[in-house]
């Protein structure tokens, strides 16, 4: 079985753009998390999304949005770069989200903001 | 959310067994403690989760105190491959994403 896929692994951008982020979960999950990991914060919660609905949020500004498709392949955007947003993405995927379900994490897509 | 405490490194001979500990001694009883390990500029990799019973799968076994207050991940034969940092974290059953994902323990496996 396939695991969890990010795209692209890495990008680089500049102040005041926005970028979106992919993520294709392991086939017959539905729930998708992502993830912010940076050295000084360590791994912070985003957002996650079951059934194209976002269940649960962290604590991020309104720049970060998500969305999931029907086919429950996810879609980070950030708008507004900032250069504290600098920072590895990762995406996680769950058979339910449940806490008793294994959580698969993605390589992650590392984002560099000039 | 419960914190978790381990510590920052520990070295351990290829082939012997690894025993990671870990302390959330604020744990409450709706919570799973959960241990991953990430080698470097990759995603966290699950190894194993459990609620209060010591559970075993083809990569580790984790053994809980009976207290639920600590708990340790048992690598049994360690290879070089196994160098990375290892996670516990508590994850609360009805807040599934709501967890402490701590510093963890840097496993340095030496041949």
């Amino acid at each position: 079985k396939a695991g969890v896929t990010q795209t692209p692994r890495y990008l680089i951008k500049t102040r005041g753009q926005q970028v979106t982020l992919s993520c294709s979960p392991i086939s017959g999950h539905r729930s998708v998390s992502w993830y912010q990991q940076t050295p000084g914060q360590g791994l912070q919660f985003l957002f996650e999304y079951f059934s194209e609905t976002q269940r649960n949020k962290g604590n991020f500004p309104g720049r970060f949005s998500g969305r999931q498709f029907s086919n429950s392949r996810s879609e980070m955007n950030v708008s507004t770069l900032e250069l504290g947003d600098s920072a590895l993405y990762l995406c996680a995927s769950s058979l339910l989200g449940q806490a008793y379900n294994e959580q698969f994490f993605g390589p992650g897509t590392r984002l560099t903001v000039l | 959310d419960a914190k978790t405490t381990q510590p920052t490194s520990m070295d351990c001979a290829e082939g012997r067994a690894a025993n990671l500990p870990c302390n959330h001694s604020t744990i409450s009883g709706n919570e799973y403690v959960y241990w991953y390990r990430q080698i470097h500029s990759q995603g966290p990799q699950y190894i194993i989760h459990g609620l209060k019973n010591n559970e075993t799968n083809e990569m580790a076994s984790l053994i809980i105190t009976e207290d639920r207050k600590s708990s340790t991940l048992i690598l049994p034969h360690a290879t070089l491959r196994d160098t990375a940092v290892y996670y516990c974290i508590v994850r609360d059953l009805y807040n599934f994403n709501k967890f402490y994902f701590g510093s963890g323990t840097k496993l340095n496996v030496k041949p």
